[in-house]
C-alpha cells in the first residue's frame, strides 16, 4: 500500500544549530501537509504544499515540496526550545485519506 | 482552544469495562475521524465519517465502536479492550474528505487499559 517515510526518526541538536526532517512517499502526491506535535499534545497544522517545486517559510520554518512531488523537507534555521516536538508530514492516498509519516521527534539542549 | 474537544482526556478501565469517548467540533465541518497514536508507531486512521456516515473503517478490531449522531459529534465505544490498546486517541475534523483539507485534531484522549 501507499506509504509516507520521515527520516531521521529522532535528532537532538544543540540550541542554535539548524534542523532538517525530509518526508517521502512511494507514490506522486497532490499535496503534502506538515504538522507539530508538542511533547503531551496534539498534532498542530503548520502548512500545506501543492504545486511541484514550491517552497514556502514561516518565520524560522522553510517548507519545499520536490520537483516530482513525492517528496517534501522542513528545515528550521537557529533551532530554539519552542521547537521541540514531532514533526509529522502526512498525504492524501487515492482514496482521500491523510496518510501521515512516523514523525521526527526532535530534541534541542539548550 | 482547539475547536474540537475531547473527553474524557485520560481514562483507565479494566479489561471487561465498557466506556465510551467523546468529541464534539466547534468548526462547522462535515468529516470527523479517530485516529489511534501509540509509541513509537505512524497515526493509525481508524474511523472516518462524512457528513454523519461511515465511510472508512480501517479493519478495527469491533471491540471499539463508533457512532456518529450528527456532523458535531462523534463518540467511540469502547468494550473488552485489550492492554495493546492503550494509546492516544485523537479525535479529528475537517471541512470535507477531499485531498487538500486540513485536519484539525482534538488534544486527545489517553486510554490506558489494565
Amino acid at each position: 500500500g501507499q506509504q509516507v517515510m520521515q527520516i531521521p526518526q529522532y535528532q537532538h541538536v544543540q540550541e542554535g544549530e539548524d534542523f532538517t526532517t525530509y518526508c517521502n512517499s512511494s507514490t506522486t502526491l497532490s499535496n503534502i501537509q506538515w504538522y507539530k506535535q508538542r511533547p503531551g499534545g496534539h498534532p498542530v497544522f503548520l502548512i500545506q504544499l501543492v504545486k511541484s517545486g514550491e517552497v514556502k517559510k514561516q518565520k524560522r520554518l522553510t517548507f519545499q515540496f520536490g520537483e516530482a512531488k513525492k517528496n517534501s523537507s522542513l528545515h528550521i534555521t537557529a533551532t530554539q526550545t519552542t521547537d521541540v516536538g514531532t514533526y509529522f508530514c502526512a498525504g492524501p492516498s487515492n482514496t482521500g485519506k491523510l496518510i501521515f509519516g512516523q514523525g521526527t521527534t526532535l530534541q534541542v539542549k539548550p | 482552544e482547539t475547536g474540537v474537544t475531547q473527553t474524557p482526556r485520560h481514562l483507565v478501565m479494566g479489561m471487561t469495562n465498557k466506556k465510551s469517548l467523546k468529541c464534539e467540533q466547534h468548526l462547522g465541518h462535515n468529516a470527523m475521524y479517530w485516529y489511534k497514536q501509540s509509541a513509537k508507531k505512524p497515526l493509525e486512521l481508524m474511523f472516518v465519517y462524512n457528513f454523519k456516515e461511515q465511510t472508512e473503517n480501517n479493519s478495527v478490531p469491533s471491540r471499539f465502536s463508533p457512532e456518529c449522531p450528527n456532523s458535531s459529534h462523534l463518540f467511540l465505544h469502547l468494550h473488552t479492550l485489550q492492554p495493546e490498546d492503550s494509546a492516544l486517541y485523537l479525535c479529528a475534523s475537517s471541512q470535507g474528505r477531499g485531498t487538500g483539507n486540513t485536519i484539525y485534531f482534538g488534544e486527545g484522549s489517553w486510554l490506558t487499559v489494565v
